[in-house]
């Protein structure tokens, strides 16, 4: 199974509107990373937290970070209909940066 | 504006041919890694280099698929035979040990 798996699978939102999805993995980590991903395109990088690090933001993103619960969260802040995608969360397997992804949240943001 | 390339974009072949995708990595980058990426699977982890060697493959059905880094500009994902079930979004990523990853746009595999 994979390390990172995101609830929920699909959420709908109107433009204004917040979005959270969250993020819970297995083992151990020394950080955590969402990507976002266009329909048809590459994954780009959104925020990487490290360990140590309970919370971060980004312009409109918030994530925070529970290792007592091996949980993170994403917040996106008053959304817009560009930030329709799918949002995933990976964490390093190994030293060397191995990333394994979860399965990706699913976002609609409508006009 | 440094980006990750891959080709083709697009393939669609017949069982049994042998398709191979290619990567350039960015420059600098120190780690490649190839994905697959599926609706039923997700994303999949298919090879990792680092510094040019080959880490780990484990993910990677060793019977028909290879991947190689002959050089640092290049990394090479080869299917020999190609079969209907390797129809995906393959993608290759790069980056440095302890950061982000940068991706390709993906080349999108149809095996009729």
């Amino acid at each position: 199974s994979q390390q990172g798996e995101e609830d929920p699978q699909a959420l709908s939102i109107q433009e204004g509107e917040n979005a959270t999805m969250n993020c819970s993995y297995k083992t151990s980590i020394n950080n955590l990373q969402w990507y976002r991903q266009n329909s048809g395109r590459g994954l780009v990088h959104l925020i990487l937290i490290r360990s140590n690090e309970r919370e971060k933001h980004s312009g409109r993103l918030r994530v925070t970070l529970d290792t007592s619960k091996k949980s993170s969260s994403l917040l996106i802040t008053a959304s817009r209909a560009a930030d329709t995608a799918s949002y995933f969360c990976a964490t390093p397997k190994a030293a060397g940066n191995k990333l394994t992804f979860g399965g990706g949240t699913r976002v609609l943001v409508k006009p | 504006d440094a980006r990750v390339t891959q080709t083709p974009r697009h393939k669609v072949t017949e069982m049994g041919q042998e398709v191979t995708m290619r990567c350039q990595p960015i420059l600098g980058h120190n780690t490649v890694f190839w994905y697959r990426q599926t609706m039923m699977q997700g994303l999949e982890l298919l090879a990792y280099f680092r510094n040019r060697a080959p880490l780990d493959d484990s993910g990677m059905p060793k019977d028909r698929f290879s991947a190689e880094m002959p050089d640092a500009t290049l990394a090479t994902l080869k299917i020999q035979p190609s079969e209907p079930r390797d129809s995906a979004v393959y993608f290759c990523a790069s980056g440095l040990d302890t950061g982000e990853l940068f991706f390709g746009e993906g080349s999108r595999l149809t095996v009729l």
